[in-house]
């Protein structure tokens, strides 16, 4: 199974400040990867998925990149709206895994 | 608009069996794999389970294999999770997803999750 390992497990950061998050898999899995964010009490959206191709209404203030084996998740000009928790997922092969999550606090 | 709805879930005692369902609407499900994902109080995602578009292909995660059976019915557009042999740390909410074709297979639409409670 492919293991996915994201860092750091928590991050605080004010409004407007840049935020990166990353996720290491434990094989190539090329672009096959995707970024969800949840926030409190909610249900995951998806953000990113291939890597780099930002799902549709979701703020261009996020951007990931990678490929291979390192994933990055860059979130621009912080906004309060962004508290919650970030996941990489990857799509390579079966069983699918989730990285561990990342949660964000805003200061 | 399109949408996943889950129910079934409660309070079950260790060892006995539920199953959980999810509505879809707004799309055409016969077209789209389905997954299903949990989340354990104060926990990180755990996917669970995926069945192709027309129910010919399965997969499941280690943690459940062999207890947790997917299923689907194209003509009600649902989906469900049979959970037999349920265990303390089965005790999670538990999401249905949309497996995306636009988005490379990615989960693009989500339901707000059926909480299962695992007690005697």
């Amino acid at each position: 199974d492919i293991h996915l390992t994201q860092s750091p497990s928590f991050v605080s950061a004010s409004v407007g400040d840049r935020v990166i998050i990353t996720c290491q898999a434990s094989q190539d899995i090329d672009d096959l990867l995707a970024w969800y964010q949840q926030r409190p009490g909610k249900a995951p959206k998806l953000l990113i998925y291939a890597a780099a191709t930002l799902q549709g209404g979701v703020p261009s203030r996020f951007r990931g990149t990678g490929s291979g084996t390192h994933f990055t998740l860059t979130i621009d000009n912080l906004q309060p709206e962004d508290l919650g928790s970030y996941y990489c997922k990857h799509l390579d092969s079966f069983p699918l895994t989730f990285g561990q999550g990342t949660r964000l606090e805003i200061k | 608009q399109v949408q996943v709805v889950e129910s079934g879930g409660g309070v079950v005692q260790p060892g006995r069996s539920v199953r959980l369902s999810c509505a879809a609407s707004g799309f055409p499900f016969s077209r789209y794999g389905m997954h299903w994902v949990r989340q354990a109080p104060g926990k990180g995602l755990e996917w669970l389970s995926v069945i192709w578009y027309d129910g010919s292909d399965k997969y499941y995660a280690d943690s459940v294999k062999g207890r947790f059976t997917i299923s689907r019915d194209n003509s009600k557009n649902a989906v469900y999770l049979q959970l037999n042999s349920l265990r303390a740390e089965d005790t999670a909410v538990y999401f249905c997803a949309r497996g995306s074709k636009a988005a490379a297979g990615a989960l693009d639409i989500w339901g707000q999750g059926t909480m299962v409670t695992v007690s005697s």
